[in-house]
């Protein structure tokens, strides 16, 4: 079975521009969950996208945005970019919930590093 | 809201030996609480969860205990061995409707050979 695939690998860019990643959840599941992840520090939770739909957002700006497609795959859109938002951005998933939060697994992650 | 904290953030160990790394969290409500492994590069890896429904749960080396009444739970992991070497993170989910996982800022353990 497949896991998390997130693209791309990398990604550089300059103060102002705008970053999309991506991300393919485990064949089944539903939820897809963003988090960040800068150099040293914990994970940040970010979005929580259920069935098409943004469910839940962490404490960050508005520029950060994304949205989840009909096959559960997710993008995850960062506008007008800041130095401080180069970090680890992990995606995970989950099955449907049931009324119980389920395992999230986690992907390789997308390295973006704004210059 | 919810706030996770991790101890210790360093860990050194000699293979064979035991290590424990300890975490508490503020939000009562809080009903799920896993621990993820990332070594170097790698992704965070779920190794062992523990619901709130229960005190207890091992998973060959590994185990995790619950303390509801003190807000901590703790992984225990016995018979270290090197490639246990890496960063360990605790998680929890602070409410069921909104599924979002707070971590401590993680452990690095270090298992010497």
């Amino acid at each position: 079975e497949a896991g998390v695939t997130q693209s791309p690998t990398h990604l550089i860019k300059t103060r102002g521009q705008q970053a999309t990643l991506r991300c393919s959840p485990i064949s089944g599941h539903t939820s897809v969950y963003w988090y960040q992840q800068a150099l040293g520090l914990g994970l940040q939770f970010l979005l929580w996208y259920d069935e098409g739909e943004e469910r839940n957002r962490g404490n960050f700006p508005p520029r950060f945005s994304g949205r989840q497609f009909p096959n559960y795959s997710s993008e995850l859109n960062v506008n007008a970019l800041e130095l401080e938002d180069s970090a680890l951005y992990l995606c995970a998933s989950s099955s449907g919930t049931g009324g119980f939060i389920q395992p999230q697994h986690f992907g390789d992650g997308t390295r973006l590093s704004i210059l | 809201g919810e706030n996770v904290e991790q101890h210790p953030s360093t860990l050194s160990v000699q293979e064979g030996d035991s290590a424990v790394i300890k975490c508490t969290y503020s939000d009562s409500a809080s009903n799920y609480f896993p621990w993820y492994k990332q070594e170097l590069g790698k992704r965070p890896q779920l190794i062992i969860d523990i619901r709130s429904n229960v005190g207890e749960k091992k998973d060959q080396r590994i185990a995790v205990t619950l303390n509801k009444t003190a807000k901590h739970f703790s992984l225990h992991i016995t018979e270290t061995q090197p490639e246990d070497s890496a960063v360990y993170f605790c998680a929890a989910s602070p409410n069921t409707g909104f599924q979002k996982l707070v971590f401590g800022t993680g452990t690095r353990l270090l298992v010497s050979p």
